[in-house]
């Protein structure tokens, strides 16, 4: 079975500043997907960044960007220019591509923000 | 708005009653998930559709547990005979799912109270 571990139970930075979230997995697959996804308070879970294993090249969508080491099982996330609204549980996830394709998560990162 | 939506948001019962949850699938996805997420955790997954075939359970589903999706659109949670340890955040999700990796697209949940 897969896991993920989220080793940083809450994480701050400074508005304007970088932070970056850690992720590590387990898994004896070689093909699957990775995601952050985050879950403000008292809001839904969105996603945030996804990842293809078999593309080397790391994912990004604006100030979000992903450092995705496949040998290491390490999928981090940074977000760069934090912005207030960026404060929220981040929950990074995994998800076969075989099967019913369901996520597995991990336990979130509470990320506060200080203006 | 054509976004997953969950009815009701919150429910607060006494042990021993049973509760029904709904779940509205963005329109045309034929996957659809249940997940249970308890304070301080990630998600973990219950059951998923494929149009109106449930397809996977999870052990976490107990007896008490059922969840249909007639016609294979929305889709109902039922927990009898509920029990404190039920209490949590119940999560829909929804995704066109062809084996693709497609993004599953969370409700807002609703949460549960068992006094």
């Amino acid at each position: 079975a897969q896991t993920v571990t989220q080793s940083q139970p809450e994480m701050s930075v400074q508005e304007a500043e970088t932070v970056t979230l850690s992720c590590t997995y387990d898994t004896s697959e070689s093909d699957y997907y990775l995601f952050w996804y985050k879950q403000p308070p008292s809001r839904q879970m969105i996603l945030v960044i996804r990842q293809e294993a078999y593309k080397q090249q790391n994912a990004t969508e604006n100030r979000f960007s992903v450092n995705f080491q496949k040998a290491a099982k390490s999928f981090s996330l940074k977000i760069s220019d934090s912005q207030l609204g960026d404060a929220a549980m981040y929950f990074c996830a995994y998800r076969s591509r075989r099967g019913n394709e369901k996520l597995t998560f991990g336990t979130g990162t509470r990320l506060t923000i200080i203006p | 708005d054509t976004g997953v939506s969950q009815d009701p948001r919150h429910k607060i019962t006494k042990r021993g009653q049973n509760v029904t949850f709904r779940c509205d699938p963005i329109s045309e996805h034929n996957r659809l998930y249940w997940y249970r997420q308890t304070l301080g955790q990630g998600p973990e997954f219950l059951t998923y559709f494929q149009n109106e075939a449930q397809l996977e359970k999870s052990r976490l589903l107990s007896d008490r547990f059922s969840a249909e999706r007639p016609k294979g659109s929305f889709s109902t949670l039922e927990i009898q005979r509920t029990e404190q340890g039920d209490s949590a955040m119940y999560l829909c999700a929804s995704t066109q799912g062809a084996g693709q990796g497609e993004t599953q697209y969370f409700g807002p949940g609703t949460r549960l109270l068992v006094l």
